[in-house]
């Protein structure tokens, strides 16, 4: 089973939609957790860390239920510029830092 | 300017040649990571380092190697006992000392191994 889970989509949207994608772990030793945004042929960008319950910022809401296991990301209002693919981390805050990452989940939005 | 670099941006070589990929950061950042993506997959862990002159296998260590003798730099040798060479690779920095443990990428290579 892989530490880190996601639908690999892809999410078609309009513009203008809400969209949520989930990401699952199976480590309940988990601390933290990131979601980046990857655009084709890039580097994976930092979007958002959440080390509590969750964390909001602008159109982006990220969530953490613990009971279960599974981070989500809120996107609303989505713009075009949105469509990209969204990594999930999660680690264990050791010494090591070592970063367990999903697959993605593709977005496309569309006019 | 803060950040990461890595070169070069694209790498071709023949199979059965050792290639070397660069990357630096000026970011004073401790540890440091290579990571490797294959199309349609997650980022899979090489090796990474928490100081300097020191360094651990990740998930796929087998037929690469590396250095840690500079904070800034930790290059990548993929080596020709690498089975299937060709991905892009990440490189990535973070600070987890300061209670901060996000991770910050560099551009990548594309390296292209025929």
């Amino acid at each position: 089973r892989k530490e880190v889970e996601q639908d690999p989509g892809p999410f078609n949207v309009p513009e203008g939609a809400t969209v949520a994608f989930n990401c699952t772990y199976s480590n309940s030793a988990s601390q933290s957790f990131f979601w980046y945004r990857q655009d084709c042929r890039k580097e994976p960008k930092l979007l958002m860390s959440v080390y509590s319950s969750g964390n909001e910022d602008g159109r982006f809401t990220a969530q953490l239920n613990r009971a279960s296991q599974y981070i989500s990301l809120l996107i609303r209002d989505s713009k075009l510029s949105d469509s990209a693919t969204y990594l999930c981390a999660a680690n264990l805050q050791n010494n090591f830092n070592k970063f367990y990452f999903g697959s993605g989940t593709k977005l496309n939005v569309k006019p | 300017d803060g950040g990461i670099t890595q070169s070069p941006k694209y790498l071709f070589r023949k199979e059965g040649q050792n290639v070397t990929l660069s990357c630096e950061q000026n970011l004073n950042h401790d540890a440091m990571y290579w990571y490797r993506q294959d199309p349609g997959q997650g980022l899979r862990l090489i090796y990474y380092s928490q100081i300097v002159n020191d360094f651990q296998k990740g998930d796929i260590a087998e037929g690469y190697s590396v250095s840690r003798e500079k904070k800034e730099s930790f290059p990548l040798t993929v080596t020709s006992a690498q089975k299937n060479p060709t991905a892009f690779y990440l490189c990535a920095s973070s600070n987890p000392g300061l209670s901060s443990y996000e991770q910050y990428f560099g551009p990548g290579t594309r390296l292209t191994v025929t």
